[in-house]
């Protein structure tokens, strides 16, 4: 499969637990973006790398919050001190702005996070 | 600022009719990107259909084509031949620097 992936797909965590997810993007892609999503919401931008540069960060994206790609591939987002807040999809996408039809992003399945 | 507006939340279509699924956008930039995604229970995000502001035609993928309006600022997503499988929330969203601005969505439901 060559598309973009995610893992845990789901995860159960009590609160006050740290949480990382990793992502690893389409391999061509330079560009890699996190996004929250809860039920019955569009998705919110998190934050957004180019190659192992993390360019943006949403205020949205709290100092209990870090995302990293350390050599421009796969990237891990960590929630430190889960709060029941946080409970939400976090969606990880990738692009390239080389294709042909626009800076297109393609997303992951995302991961489910519950905070009990 | 920039935002994409979905008016209709839901959305029910019997099987096998075309539906249209409406989105008007905001922005000042001369130049952006329209999406379309669909969302299926599952959770992930399938990207649908592209249009850019400065293509001339209006976009088709298969049994997806967008109806683009410019000076109207609309963007609507086309579904011919509306399938079971076709049952899942649907998002417009525009693309503005490195990030997307989404719509609400709208949930539509195939009827047999």
């Amino acid at each position: 499969d060559t598309g973009v992936s995610q893992d845990p797909r789901h995860k159960i965590t009590k609160r006050g637990q740290n949480v990382t997810f990793r992502c690893d993007p389409i391999s061509e892609h330079n560009r890699l973006y996190w996004y929250r999503q809860t039920l019955g919401q569009g998705p919110e931008f998190l934050t957004y790398f180019q190659n192992e540069a993390q360019l943006e960060k949403s205020r949205l994206l709290s100092d209990r919050f870090s995302a990293e790609r350390p050599k421009g591939s796969f990237s891990t987002l960590e929630i430190q001190r889960t709060e029941q807040g946080d409970s939400a999809m976090y969606l990880c996408a990738s692009s390239s702005p080389r294709q042909l039809s626009g800076n297109t992003i393609y997303f992951g399945e995302g991961s489910w996070l519950t905070v009990v | 600022a920039q935002k994409i507006t979905q008016t209709q939340p839901g959305m029910f279509v019997q099987e096998k009719e075309a539906v249209t699924l409406d989105c008007t956008y905001d922005t000042s930039d001369p130049s952006y990107g329209l999406f379309w995604y669909k969302q299926p229970s599952s959770g992930e995000m399938i990207f649908l259909i592209y249009q850019g502001s400065y293509d001339q035609q209006n976009a088709t993928e298969g049994r997806y084509s967008l109806n683009f309006q410019k000076a109207r600022k609309s963007a609507n997503l086309v579904i011919s031949a509306s399938q079971l499988g076709d049952s899942a929330m649907y998002f417009c969203a525009m693309d503005s620097n490195y990030q997307l601005i989404w719509g609400a969505g709208t949930k539509l439901i195939i009827k047999p």
